[in-house]
């Protein structure tokens, strides 16, 4: 069975730091793999996917993730973290008809 | 292009009682999914449709349903509401099986059951 995890419920950066979400996956095959952030009382919006090709791949709001399939990871990060970055981020695995989302961090960036 | 659109964004409803979600997708899109989504279980899958058909179901019950019209605008159906079932449900859309494969969310209905 297909599946994702995100195995921190929340990480704290001090702003200008670098930040990592960490995902973790688990598919027969190849995987799809994306992320994407929620707001407060918003949608989950679009960041970034994997598909095929490059490991680094490059995203919306200047996100990044890195594919590394021996590790089956695929952990986001950006160089240097704002205040406006705090929200909630899913990491997702396309499956058959459907897309597994992990639990979810929460991220809080400290002024 | 207009996004994802859901309707209403905010309901309350009693305990027994049912409820109809609706969704349009973004122009173009056939594939709609949606989602509960509660602090306690995180993002839950409830039903994916594509050109009026459902392809995929959840862990839910029978009391959630959901159906797909001719213009790929989706509704979802609750029936004898619990308070386990306040949530906010959320519609996404994407062009599967085309590319790209990345999932277009709406802003979701917030469901609260009394």
């Amino acid at each position: 069975a297909q599946s994702v995890a995100q195995p921190e419920d929340q990480v704290n950066v001090a702003e200008g730091n670098p930040l990592t979400v960490k995902c973790t996956y688990s598919v027969s095959g190849n995987p799809y793999l994306f992320w994407y952030v929620q707001y407060p009382n918003r949608g989950l919006q679009f960041l970034l996917k994997y598909i095929t090709g490059d490991n680094l791949v490059k995203g919306s709001y200047g996100f990044e993730a890195e594919f590394n399939k021996s590790q089956t990871s695929f952990h986001l990060k950006k160089p240097s973290a704002l205040v406006s970055d705090s929200a909630l981020y899913f990491c997702a695995v396309k499956g058959t008809y459907k897309y597994i989302f992990g639990t979810g961090t929460r991220l809080k960036v400290l002024a | 292009k207009a996004g994802v659109t859901q309707t209403p964004r905010y309901l309350i409803k009693t305990r027994g009682q049912q409820v109809t979600l609706s969704c349009s997708p973004i122009s173009g899109h056939r594939s709609v999914s949606w989602y509960q989504q509660t602090p306690g279980q995180g993002l839950q899958f409830l039903f994916e449709y594509f050109s009026e058909t459902q392809r995929n179901k959840g862990n839910f019950p029978g009391r959630f349903s959901g159906r797909q019209f001719s213009n790929s605008r989706s509704e979802m159906n609750v029936s004898t509401l619990e308070l386990g079932d306040s949530a906010l449900y959320l519609c996404a859309s994407s062009s599967l099986p085309a590319e790209p494969y990345e999932q277009y969310f709406g802003p979701g209905t917030r469901l609260t059951v009394t």
